[in-house]
């Protein structure tokens, strides 16, 4: 039982390129989110999927897309990277919009942009 | 706005107990919450108050003042796995979380 699992944990890229983060959850749950983890702030929701085939915009969506075509799946892709979205992304699953809302977090995926 | 403060760092001593404070100011609440993250890892849950008081598990306890927009989340008998970053977070009436930047907790032996 692997929860929740992130791929690539490590990337480099140069600027311009284009990347998909892809998060995989073997825990059932309906609520997928993928934040950003810079150093000195808070963690900063990107986008966010309520169910399958749905998705919405967070705190800083500028440069990301997202899809959730299958339940256990969101992808978070780059179009075209800039450095300022060197960070560490973190993929993160709950069960649904109770009032616990405790999160479980993927290992996160080191992004360097040069 | 919305806004988390919490200490950016703070040691304590093995075997000691330390109290890392959090204060919110959220557009309405639905929870306030700590997360420890080790280096290099992911966020791990630790606690979750939506009432007033004290909520307590094992060496760790959290405590929530909705009036003061204030929680504080209290490690007994520190060890030193201890050492690593809390996450305090609120839960704003959108039932979306407003993070905190973390408080480093650095223990000595």
């Amino acid at each position: 039982n692997a929860g929740v699992t992130q791929t690539p944990k490590f990337r480099v890229l140069k600027t311009g390129q284009s990347m998909t983060l892809l998060c995989a959850q073997d825990m059932n749950h309906e609520y997928m989110y993928w934040y950003r983890q810079d150093p000195g702030m808070g963690l900063r929701l990107i986008h966010y999927s309520v169910g399958e085939g749905t998705t919405a915009k967070g705190e800083v969506p500028d440069g990301y897309n997202v899809s959730r075509l299958k339940k256990q799946n969101f992808l978070l892709g780059l179009e075209s990277a800039a450095p300022s979205q060197t960070s560490v992304y973190f993929c993160a699953v709950q069960q649904g919009s109770t009032n616990t809302g405790e999160l479980f977090f993927g290992e996160g995926s080191r992004l360097t942009v040069l | 706005g919305q806004n988390i403060d919490q200490p950016t760092e703070m040691t304590a001593t093995e075997g000691a107990i330390v109290q890392i404070n959090c204060t919110y100011q959220t557009s309405g609440f639905n929870g306030l919450f700590w997360y420890q993250q080790h280096a290099g890892e992911a966020p791990t849950f630790l606690s979750y108050n939506v009432l007033d008081g004290l909520e307590e598990k094992g060496r760790f306890s959290s405590f929530l003042s909705r009036s003061k927009g204030y929680s504080y989340l209290l490690l007994k008998e520190l060890q030193m796995k201890d050492s690593a970053s809390y996450l305090c977070a609120a839960m704003d009436s959108n039932y979306q979380l407003i993070w905190g930047a973390g408080t480093k907790l650095i223990i000595k032996p």
